[in-house]
């Protein structure tokens, strides 16, 4: 059964900072591995997607890698802003057909 | 349509009440999902709709629980005899046929008074 955990639960930075949030699975027969943004009261945003064949993806200042091998993800965000203050989640999909969901990283971003 | 669009935004039902929950995927998305989220908690998947094929139900939490999908289109999701545990944002994916990832809609808050 595929295990996703993402550490830290919570994480709090001034504005400006680089920063990396973690993932990791514990299958690693994967067919991709997708990155969301949750607000508070919303849905679910997709922020990039990284098929099993890739190794990363770039969307703006985000950067998300995988090493599938070692069970890993990492979501990297440039030039920290308030406005990227939100709950981040990754997502693993398997040959069950579904993702399974991590819990989440909240990230608050301070002025 | 342009994204996953999901009826009612909100709803509040009385304890013992039915209730249903829709869910209009993306055109041509041949998968559908639904999850649940508690407040505060991560998202636990219910049940998974891929084409024709039977529906992957190992999720639902009991038998109060059932979702049906017309062909590709819309799907509903059921929920009879509501408790309050049962209050939670309930989260509708689609996506294509491969492996490609998922577009939510913006989900049903659901309250039990």
């Amino acid at each position: 059964k595929q295990e996703v955990t993402q550490i830290p639960a919570a994480l709090s930075v001034p504005e400006g900072e680089n920063l990396v949030l973690n993932c990791s699975f514990t299958d690693s027969a994967i067919y991709n591995l997708q990155w969301f943004r949750q607000d508070p009261g919303k849905g679910l945003t997709s922020l990039l997607l990284i098929q099993s064949s890739q190794r990363e993806q770039t969307s703006g200042r985000l950067n998300a890698s995988l090493d599938k091998s070692s069970g890993r993800s990492t979501l990297y965000i440039a030039a920290s802003q308030p406005g990227d203050s939100a709950t981040y989640l990754c997502a693993v999909l398997t040959n069950a057909g579904k993702s399974t969901f991590g819990d989440g990283t909240t990230l608050t971003v301070k002025p | 349509g342009a994204g996953v669009s999901q009826s009612p935004s909100n709803k509040v039902t009385e304890k013992g009440k039915d209730v249903e929950l829709r869910c209009d995927p993306i055109s041509g998305h041949t998968a559908l999902y639904w999850y649940r989220q508690r407040l505060g908690q991560g998202l636990e998947f219910l049940i998974y709709f891929q084409g024709n094929s039977a529906p992957d139900k190992s999720g639902l939490p009991s038998d109060r629980f059932s979702a049906e999908r017309t062909g590709e289109s819309v799907s509903t999701l059921t929920i009879q005899r509501t408790q309050q545990e049962d209050s939670a944002v309930y989260l509708c994916a689609s996506s294509p046929s491969g492996p490609y990832g998922y577009t939510f809609g913006s989900g049903t808050r659901l309250t039990v008074v």
